[in-house]
């Protein structure tokens, strides 16, 4: 079965500063999705960011990044600029290819940001 | 705008009586899913649906139903509400297997 590791329940940044979440996951399957989700304090769950196993390139969002990893199984998000708007609860979470791991998202623990003024 | 709802936003119940937390999408996506949400946990699926009349368990399915009879709705019904349902509830959809996942803004579910 798929799983996926946050190793940081707690992370802390300056604003403007840049800060990096960590993600692991264990798969066999070649093909699949990994994304990462942004849970602010209204308990809202939005989109921030989806990387496609088969890309190499990595994916980018304004001010998010991320560095995947495929052969590591890696694929930690990176915050660049930090603001205020961005202190949240982070989930990384993973999508077997294809309707793989029966079509559903398996999420990590998640990683608590708080950005310091 | 297409959009998911959920019902109610925040609900306190006692130890053994039926709760049904509906679900509601406008996008007319096929695939439904409700997770549970608890401190230290993440997100935990607890069933998902991938069409009308198709229903499906998750990982933390025990205690819990649902019913899909039409594209639009599934709702979530706890059959004897216990403590450790006590939990922010979550339902999803989405259109395809590999397309972005929508939340609902989630249930607080208190059990007394």
């Amino acid at each position: 079965a798929q799983t996926v590791t946050q190793s940081q329940p707690e992370m802390s940044v300056q604003e403007a500063e840049t800060v990096t979440l960590s993600c692991t996951y264990d798969t066999s399957e070649s093909d699949y999705y990994l994304f990462w989700y942004k849970q602010p304090p209204s308990r809202q769950m939005i989109l921030v960011i989806r990387q496609e196993a088969y890309k190499q390139q990595n994916a980018t969002e304004n001010r998010f990044s991320v560095n995947f990893q495929k052969a590591a199984k890696s694929f930690s998000l990176k915050i660049s600029d930090s603001q205020l708007g961005d202190a949240a609860m982070y989930f990384c979470a993973y999508l077997g290819g294809y309707g793989g791991s029966q079509g559903n998202l398996i999420f990590g623990k998640g990683t608590k940001l708080s950005v310091k003024p | 705008d297409a959009e998911i709802t959920q019902s109610p936003r925040h609900k306190i119940t006692e130890t053994g009586r039926q709760v049904t937390l509906a679900c509601h999408q406008t996008w007319n996506h096929n695939n439904m899913f409700w997770y549970r949400q608890d401190l230290g946990h993440g997100l935990r699926l607890i069933h998902y649906s991938y069409g009308v009349q198709d229903t499906n368990k998750g990982e933390v399915s025990d205690g819990y139903s649902v019913s899909r009879s039409n594209t639009e709705d599934l709702p979530l019904t706890l059959e004897s509400a216990a403590s450790s349902q006590t939990s922010v509830y979550f339902c999803a959809s989405r259109l395809g297997n590999t397309g972005e996942l929508f939340f609902g803004e989630g249930s607080r579910l208190t059990v007394l």
